[in-house]
């Protein structure tokens, strides 16, 4: 059964003090690893896309990177903007994906 | 403008009503798929399909129905509503490895 475990659940940051989020994962045929933003009451937003260990990837203050067993959300010099809840998930070449249950950070200025 | 559009946004209904939640993508996407989700469980997968005619069950099948008659539309089906499927549903398609969700439907079940 595939599974992905994210921690923190909860993540409280002042402005400007960098940290990671954390995704493990066991999945059979991993065919790629999403990293989301979701704000409350709306859907996820896609950030990004891994595909294999040593990937990484950059979006402004985010940078996602990849290894066999887990994935890390970098987050650097963050901004209250970036408060939500970050959701991590694995997407088999069968075509299912299973999700974490996600990090809620919150920046304060 | 690319998205995933839902409908209704919210719905409250009685248990055993046949429902229907529709979604529609407009990026000619090959992949779509169903999710709810509920606090503390987070988002779970009910069905995705990989093209027209071609569906498969997620991890929460039980309950729901889906179909896949033309690329663009992918619609979830309640034949008989209970109170445990009282949730925010997801809709969502994927091209390349981006993967873009609809806005929600919140469903309770009465």
């Amino acid at each position: 059964e595939d599974q992905v475990t994210q921690s923190p659940e909860a993540l409280r940051l002042q402005e400007g003090e960098s940290s990671s989020l954390n995704c493990s994962y066991t999945v059979s045929g991993l065919r790629g690893l999403f990293w989301y933003r979701q704000d409350p009451g709306k859907g996820p937003e896609f950030l990004f896309t891994l595909y294999s260990a040593g990937e990484e990837k950059e979006k402004e203050r985010l940078k996602a990177t990849l290894t066999k067993k887990e994935s890390f959300l970098h987050i650097t010099a963050p901004k209250p903007e970036d408060s939500a809840t970050y959701l991590c998930a694995v997407y088999t070449n069968a075509g299912k994906s299973t999700f974490g249950d996600g990090t809620t950070l919150t920046v304060k200025p | 403008e690319a998205q995933v559009t839902q409908n209704p946004r919210y719905l409250i209904t009685v248990t055993g009503k046949k429902l229907t939640v529709t979604c529609s993508q407009n990026m000619n996407h090959e992949y779509m798929s169903w999710y709810r989700q509920d606090p503390g469980l987070g988002l779970r997968q009910i069905y995705y399909s990989m093209n027209v005619e071609v569906t498969d069950k997620g991890d929460v099948p039980e309950g729901y129905k889906v179909s896949r008659k033309e690329k663009r539309n992918f619609p979830l089906i309640l034949e008989s509503p209970s109170p445990n499927q009282t949730s925010l549903y997801f809709c969502a398609s994927t091209l390349s490895g981006e993967q873009f969700f609809g806005p929600g439907t919140r469903l309770t079940v009465l």
